[in-house]
């Protein structure tokens, strides 16, 4: 139980271009959701939090209108990375937490993403 | 701001061996985690410690938790080559919303 899968796993996008990364709890209510980013060889920041039908928290830093959280649902999460460059290459890992354990965060495989 | 410092960052040990990863946080916490990360993958969970004196084992791997020293440790009893992953520790709090705050992380190999 309490699976997390991400969509797509890896993806290639030109510059300028965006790209949309979805999060779902498979098995259990998320009621909320982070988001991390993790770039090579360095650890998991932070991004957002964002919980079912309120607007995101964003980290200091993180531009909250080029990372662009949507929490529509108890079981999706999703992140549009808009006008993509370079530098927003990274892997993306989503968490959720829920009902099934409230001490646990559930990881997602994460997503690669390469900007050409 | 609550961080998160792990030591060493590298360790290199031969199979067999004994060896210990420390973990120190930086203000009062929830709880604390230990995360396996393989390359190119996501986070494996591998403890949640929930209170002072917190004490858990699966299989070469035991964590403790000392919440006045806010010091976690994780010990790894004869070593296996199918170890060598990097490790994690992270904290969480109620001021965070629950989101983790992790360490840099331990590079570990195991090595023959």
């Amino acid at each position: 139980g309490a699976v997390v899968s991400q969509h797509p796993s890896w993806v290639i996008c030109k510059s300028g271009t965006s790209v949309k990364i979805e999060c779902r709890s498979l098995d259990f209510q998320a009621t909320t959701m982070f988001w991390y980013r993790q770039f090579p060889k360095q650890s998991l920041m932070l991004m957002a939090t964002s919980n079912e039908g309120s607007k995101a928290t964003y980290e200091q830093g993180v531009e909250k209108d080029k990372f662009l959280i949507n929490h529509a649902s108890l079981t999706l999460s999703t992140l549009t990375v808009t006008s993509a460059h370079p530098e927003d290459s990274s892997f993306y890992i989503c968490s959720a937490k829920g009902t099934v354990d409230p001490y646990e965060q559930y990881f997602g495989p994460g997503t690669r993403l390469t900007v050409t | 701001e609550l961080k998160v410092e792990q030591n060493p960052l590298f360790l290199s040990m031969q199979e067999g061996k004994n060896y210990t990863i420390y973990c120190n946080y930086s203000t009062t916490s929830d709880r604390l985690y230990w995360y396996r990360q393989d390359p190119g993958k996501s986070l494996e969970s591998l403890f949640v410690l929930l209170s002072n004196g917190a004490v858990k084992q699966e299989g070469r791997l035991m964590a403790s938790l000392d919440t006045k020293a806010r010091l976690s440790t994780l010990h790894i009893t004869a070593a296996v080559h199918d170890l060598s992953a990097t490790y994690f520790c992270a904290v969480d709090s109620s001021n965070s919303g629950y989101a983790l705050n992790f360490g840099k992380g331990t590079s570990l190999l195991v090595t023959p």
